[in-house]
């Protein structure tokens, strides 16, 4: 049973430039949330989606945007990339209903702004 | 803004000690959970402690969650290399905000 599938696993952007991450939850899993992971630091929470809407988000501009999908996979897109955006960006998904339980996390897609 | 302070930041400790990893914070969680992270990964979840007081083990690790929901522990018996990596606690704050929110971690060394 694949756990949460990440790609690419790593990407090399120029700033002002528009990125976009991918990210397939585990099977069974309905909700997504993006984490931000700078070198050092625990994640920070950027947005979560559940049936297609953005049900939350955390202190990030709008420069950061995200999409799921019926089959439950998700996009997170950045716009407009600062140097300050480079980071590891973590998917993570959670069963139904379980979401303060506990997530599976993916193994991140390395960002790096120059 | 609600913060989880994790301590030590950093433990290097010979193989077979014990140690412990303290997350502790002002505000109340409906629940703690512990995560472990290896360089290049993403963090791998370990347990949840939901009911102030309770006590969960995973082999040679126990977890703790305080009596009041602020506060939780992992402590390590008999360390071994194996256990070496980057332990984070993260909190959920009711269960209408699924807004984590995380410790800065522990890197954890155990020296064979």
């Amino acid at each position: 049973d694949a756990g949460v599938t990440q790609s690419p696993t790593h990407l090399i952007k120029t700033r002002g430039q528009q990125v976009t991450l991918r990210c397939s939850p585990k099977s069974g899993h309905d909700t997504v949330s993006w984490y931000q992971q700078a070198l050092g630091q625990g994640p920070q929470f950027i947005f979560q989606y559940y049936e297609e809407e953005e049900r939350q988000r955390g202190n990030f501009p709008d420069r950061f945007s995200g999409h799921q999908f019926p089959n439950y996979s998700s996009e997170l897109n950045v716009n407009a990339l600062l140097l300050g955006d480079s980071a590891l960006y973590l998917c993570a998904s959670s069963l139904p209903g379980r979401t303060n339980y506990g997530y599976t996390f993916g193994s991140g897609t390395r960002l790096t702004v120059v | 803004t609600q913060l989880l302070e994790q301590s030590p930041q950093f433990l290097s400790i010979q193989e077979g000690e014990n140690l412990t990893v303290y997350c502790n914070s002002s505000s109340v969680f409906s629940s703690l959970q512990w995560y472990r992270q290896e360089p290049g990964e993403g963090p791998v979840l370990l347990v949840t402690v939901v009911t102030g007081g309770e006590v969960k083990k995973l082999k040679r690790l126990t977890f703790q969650f305080g009596d009041a929901r602020k506060d939780s522990s992992l402590h390590i018996t008999a360390a071994q290399p194996g256990d070496t990596g980057l332990y984070l606690c993260a909190g959920a704050q009711t269960d209408s905000n699924y807004q984590l929110i995380w410790g800065a971690g522990t890197k954890l060394i155990i020296k064979p």
